[in-house]
């Protein structure tokens, strides 16, 4: 089945560590996004990314940076981890849209980062 | 106003029962709408789209009203299976910033059905 997935699915750290979570997807989708979930808040999109070569800031990219290395592959990267980027974070990928047609987003199974 | 506003419950009912979630958005150039499940440390899944004229499916009934920026989720017929938290989610589109293709989260509303 088209799938997409998530490495590390659980990750303990300390603070001033770099870590980078991978993301692939088998779904021949375009679109590849970064998100992160609080406890209270929601999903807040981090990075996002419509092919290889388009590359997009969400709205708290700070501390964050990404990379589309193919179209199936987004990684995301905390150059040096705070305990504050404690939180679970879900890759989704979509297919191209038109304003017309605003397609719903697949998700991996989350990464747990813990940072401590 | 928040982009995307739902009652974060609890909701508490007992199987069988009939509950409705409500759900507003501050951007009426928004035009892509959806109710997604999501369950404990789970990820996100589509639960159904949601179109001007209201659809259906199965237990579940969706409706939206434009004029009112309101959104609406009803569950007939409440099974134990249905305890999971249910997000509102909007694009963002135009005049927003950023894509007008990404979506707006809700913060969802938690559903726990009791025998």
């Amino acid at each position: 089945d088209a799938d997409v997935t998530q490495t590390p699915r659980n990750r303990i750290t300390k603070t001033g560590k770099r870590i980078m979570l991978e993301c692939s997807q088998t779904k021949g989708h375009d679109r590849m996004y970064w998100y992160r979930q609080d406890p209270g808040l929601g999903l807040r999109l981090i990075y996002y990314s419509f092919d290889v070569k388009d590359i997009n800031k969400g709205e708290i990219s700070d501390g964050y940076s990404v990379s589309r290395q193919a179209q199936a592959k987004f990684s995301l990267s905390l150059e040096s981890a705070i305990p504050n980027q404690t939180a679970l974070y879900f890759c989704a990928t979509s297919v191209r849209v038109d304003w017309k047609n605003i397609n719903e987003q697949f998700f991996g199974p989350g990464t747990r980062l813990t940072v401590l | 106003r928040k982009e995307v506003e739902q009652d974060p419950g609890p909701f508490n009912v007992p199987e069988g029962a009939t509950v409705a979630f409500n759900c507003t958005y501050s951007n009426s150039a928004s035009q892509s709408f959806f109710w997604y499940r999501q369950d404990c440390r789970k990820e996100p899944k589509l639960l159904m789209s949601v179109y001007s004229s209201g659809n259906e499916d199965g237990r579940f009934t969706a409706q939206l009203n434009r004029a009112s920026q309101y959104i609406s989720l009803l569950i007939r017929d409440s099974k134990l299976s249905d305890s999971a938290t249910y997000l509102c989610v909007v694009n963002k589109g135009r005049g927003n910033g950023g894509s007008q293709g990404n979506l707006i989260f809700g913060k969802g509303t938690k559903l726990s059905v009791k025998p």
